[in-house]
């Protein structure tokens, strides 16, 4: 898997979008992104996942840049509920792994 | 119903005795993998299994085993649990693309 790198921690408002950055600057052509949260101890969550082009599912928007070096997740209207451990990985290997590396600490405040 | 459920959720337990942790999945996956995770860590693979018959260590299998029962079901073993293996637990599943859908966990303390 490709090396990330996301901020420790972020803040956002209740009602405002969240902004996730994750950096992935060795990832390689056939490197899927995939993000996923895991809210105080549960089991890890999928978001979502893209390659090359820019995705949207009902929980989030994934925005990667054309040279696909980083990429952004996007809640748009963040909630308490959204207060979770992000983690942006990069990769995946033939048999499924997923490397989680820190994360980011969203904490979304009313 | 929860498509990928763990049991027992808690567990406390002495050293040395044996432990089974149990996963189950209706979601009609082939591939299963057990996680553990520390506080403050990421997830770490102990065990995965394409099929009923392919087993496969992964990065911290010393100390644990498992068994494929069936497609949906896959277990995990601590054959003589140390307090070094209290984590939390987690069983996962895996669609196409990689990605994973896990259970709720299995927090397992050892005395």
């Amino acid at each position: 898997d490709a090396k990330t790198t996301q901020p420790t921690s972020m803040d956002c408002a209740e009602g405002r979008a969240a902004n996730l950055p994750c950096n992935h600057s060795t990832i390689s052509g056939n490197e899927y992104v995939y993000w996923y949260r895991q809210i105080h101890s549960q089991g890890p969550q999928y978001i979502i996942h893209g390659l090359k082009n820019n995705e949207t599912n009902e929980m989030a928007s994934l925005i990667i840049t054309e040279d696909r070096k980083s990429s952004t997740l996007i809640l748009p209207h963040a909630t308490l509920r959204d207060t979770a451990v992000y983690y942006c990985i990069a990769g995946g290997t033939s048999y499924g792994k997923l490397t989680f590396g820190q994360g980011t600490i969203l904490t979304v405040h009313p | 119903d929860a498509d990928v459920t763990q049991t027992p959720r808690n567990r406390i337990t002495k050293t040395g005795k044996r432990i089974m942790l149990e996963c189950s999945q209706t979601k009609g996956h082939d591939r299963m993998y057990w996680y553990r995770q520390d506080p403050g860590l990421g997830l770490r693979l102990i065990y995965y299994s394409f099929d009923v018959k392919d087993i496969n260590k992964g990065e911290i299998s010393d100390g644990y085993s498992v068994s494929r029962q069936a497609q949906a079901k896959f277990s995990l073993s601590l054959e003589s649990a140390i307090p070094n293996q209290t984590a939390l637990y987690f069983c996962a599943t895996r669609a196409t693309t990689d990605t994973q859908y896990f259970g709720p966990g299995t927090r397992l303390t050892v005395l």
